[in-house]
Order: structure tokens, then C-alpha cells, then sequence
């Protein structure tokens, strides 16, 4: 059974760097072709899609925020890390954590999600 | 920021008939790549509804359907229902192999 949870700070003050934690279980980011993607969607507006890390440590962000954001995994714990820098009131959301695949040629849906958490910006 | 366009909503009594369009470009949709669909109700994450332009995941009901164009994709709810009411979200892949959601459309079974 496929799961995934996130985690990390509820309330963040401008200008600090914000830190996501995915943690998953029921499939291993060491087997081909398995990549977890972070996305978020601000109170009342649309999914965002942010970033995502293959199963072969690929990364790839999304253009408008890719010099804010960095992805890591720790293979060991189930884990994939989402840091975020100089956060702004605007980057107040709810951000998921989801798994989706490589299929050998293009990349696929995504079928499992987490149940996000909501990261407030504020002073 | 959305790539994909989408009506910000639609509406229909129950029995009918609604579709939602996803509007996308020569680098997304154009480029052939897959279309997907996830509706999401109120205070939960989305959940996959359509799968590479026209498969329903187990349990999704057969009054789901999707197709796809060009740059474009659509998706079709026959024989609408209340629990139906919903926000809808299109996704597919851009040439950067970064992923891309619609703007949304929000569902209003009258």
C-alpha cells in the first residue's frame, strides 16, 4: 500500500527558508522508473506544479521558481526534502508530495498523493 | 503559474451532460504528451480521475470520460451527479519535462 505524508513547519516568517519532508511508504525511490513530484496550491487557486527527483537522482523545477528551490532524497529513510528560499506571503499554500513514474519514454500521471500540509507566510 | 487553460466553471442539473476543455500549446499538449485528470473536493488533494487522455482508474465511474487534440483535451461527465460538484484539474508535461496543471474548473451540479 502506497502512502505518502508530509510534514514541516505550519508558520514561516518572510524571507526564511522553508523545509518539506515527505516521507513514504510501499514503494522505494531506488527502483526504475518511481520519481516524487511537490506541488502546491495557494488558498483558493490553482495546483502548481514545483519539482520532482527521479529514482536516478534527476532533478527538475519548475522555471519560475527554480532558483529558489532544491529537491534532495535520502533513499535510506524514505524521504524526499523540499527546501525553499527567501519565502514571501505569496508562497503561502498547501504543498503535496506525490509518485508518479518513468515509464521508459514519457513520464506518467500521478496516482498517490499525500494529504498536503498548509504553510502560512507571515510576520 | 498554470500552462493550461481551462473554463473557470461549469454547470448542469443532474442527468446531464458537462464537458471541460484544457487548452494547452505546441510545447505541452502539441508535443504529445499525455493529458491526465483529477478532480479534488473541498479540503482534500486531488485524486486521479483520467489517465493518459482517456483511461479511468479502477473505481472512477464510466460516466468519466476524457479525449484528446491537437494542444487540446477535454473531459466529459455523462449523467451528472450531485457528488459530482468539484474542482477539476487537467495535467500533462512540457518539453523541459517539468509537469503542468490547468487553472481549474470548478463543477456546480444545479
Amino acid at each position: 500500500q502506497v502512502t505518502l505524508r508530509e510534514s514541516g513547519p505550519a508558520l514561516v516568517k518572510p524571507t526564511q527558508t522553508l523545509t518539506l519532508t515527505c516521507t513514504f511508504s510501499g514503494f522505494s525511490l531506488t527502483t526504475n522508473g518511481m520519481c516524487v513530484s511537490w506541488i502546491r496550491q495557494p488558498p483558493g487557486k490553482a495546483l502548481e506544479w514545483l519539482a520532482r527527483i527521479d529514482w536516478d537522482d534527476d532533478k527538475y523545477y519548475t522555471t519560475s521558481l527554480k532558483t529558489r528551490l532544491t529537491i534532495s532524497k535520502d533513499t535510506s529513510k524514505n524521504q524526499v526534502v523540499l527546501t525553499m528560499t527567501n519565502m514571501d506571503p505569496v508562497d503561502t499554500a498547501t504543498y503535496y508530495c506525490a509518485l508518479n513514474e518513468y515509464s521508459g519514454s514519457y513520464y506518467t500521471h500521478f496516482d498517490y498523493w499525500g494529504q498536503g500540509t498548509l504553510v502560512t507566510v507571515s510576520s | 503559474q498554470s500552462v493550461l487553460t481551462q473554463p473557470p466553471s461549469v454547470s448542469g442539473a443532474p442527468g446531464q451532460r458537462v464537458t471541460i476543455s484544457c487548452t494547452g500549446s505546441s510545447s505541452n499538449i502539441g508535443a504529445r504528451y499525455d493529458v491526465h485528470w483529477y478532480q479534488q473536493l473541498p479540503g482534500t488533494a486531488p485524486k486521479l480521475l483520467i489517465y493518459a487522455n482517456n483511461n479511468r482508474p479502477s473505481g472512477v465511474p464510466a460516466r468519466f470520460s476524457g479525449s484528446k487534440s491537437g494542444t487540446s483535451a477535454s473531459l466529459a461527465i455523462t449523467g451528472l451527479q450531485a457528488e459530482d460538484e468539484a474542482d477539476y484539474y487537467c495535467q500533462s508535461y512540457d518539453s523541459s519535462l517539468s509537469g503542468v496543471f490547468g487553472t481549474g474548473t470548478k463543477v456546480t451540479v444545479l
